[in-house]
């Protein structure tokens, strides 16, 4: 049973360009969850998915960012016209249900030039 | 006030050493509770589940209080390869059950 898969593990950026990252869930997981780390600080919640459906997007800046979670294929998080506050890991995970365990993908690590 | 606030450390323990952890959540309405293990640069990994009675793993002991809304890691018999950035998590129900982390306390295990 694979675990949570994402990629691309290093993405580099130039300023104004876009950023497509992707995380397909563990197997028979439905819920998906996007987090953000910036270097000597914690994790911080940007939005959760459930197939085709955005649950929370509470933590997603309004602009230039947006998730999806499709029927078939991985979830997506966009970030348009990237900035360099954007260069952060950016973590995917996923549970089976709500409250249940979270588990990881290895991260994504981007930096805007 | 935070929604989920923990000491940052470091803590600096002797191998050998019995250390423990304490962090507070705000939101009353938090339904699960979690310690997470994070090593640099890598993604967290689950320790362990926190239960209402308290649970054990190993040298690591996880309790919960309610009442006064904190959660505790206890770990005993520290080893080098305990160092690492200790994550709690919260589960709150605000309606879409979306997980709250601390950011982290650092455990450094000397020899």
């Amino acid at each position: 049973n694979a675990g949570v898969m994402q990629n691309p593990r290093h993405l580099v950026r130039r300023r104004g360009q876009e950023a497509r990252l992707r995380c397909s869930p563990m197997k028979g997981h439905s819920h998906v969850y996007w987090y953000r780390q910036l270097p000597e600080e914690g994790l911080k919640f940007m939005v959760y998915l459930q197939k085709e459906n955005i649950i929370d997007e509470s933590g997603m800046p309004k602009e230039r960012f947006s998730a999806e979670f499709p029927k078939e294929g991985p979830s997506i998080l966009r970030i348009q016209q990237v900035v360099r506050g954007d260069s952060a890991a950016y973590f995917c995970a996923s549970s089976p249900g709500q409250s249940e365990k979270l588990f990881f993908g290895s991260g994504t690590q981007l930096s805007v030039l | 006030r935070k929604e989920v606030e923990q000491d940052p450390g470091p803590f600096n323990v002797p191998e050998g050493a019995t250390v423990a952890f304490n962090c507070t959540y705000s939101n009353s309405a938090s339904q699960s509770f979690f310690w997470y293990r994070q090593d640099c640069r890598k993604e967290p990994k689950l320790l362990m589940s926190v239960y209402s009675s308290g649970n054990e793993d190993g040298r690591f002991t996880a309790q919960l209080n309610r009442a006064s809304q904190y959660i505790s890691l206890l770990i005993r018999d520290s080893k080098l390869s305990d160092s690492a950035t200790y994550l709690c998590v919260v589960n709150l129900d605000s309606g879409t059950y979306k997980y709250i982390f601390g950011t982290g306390t650092r455990l450094k295990v000397l020899a």
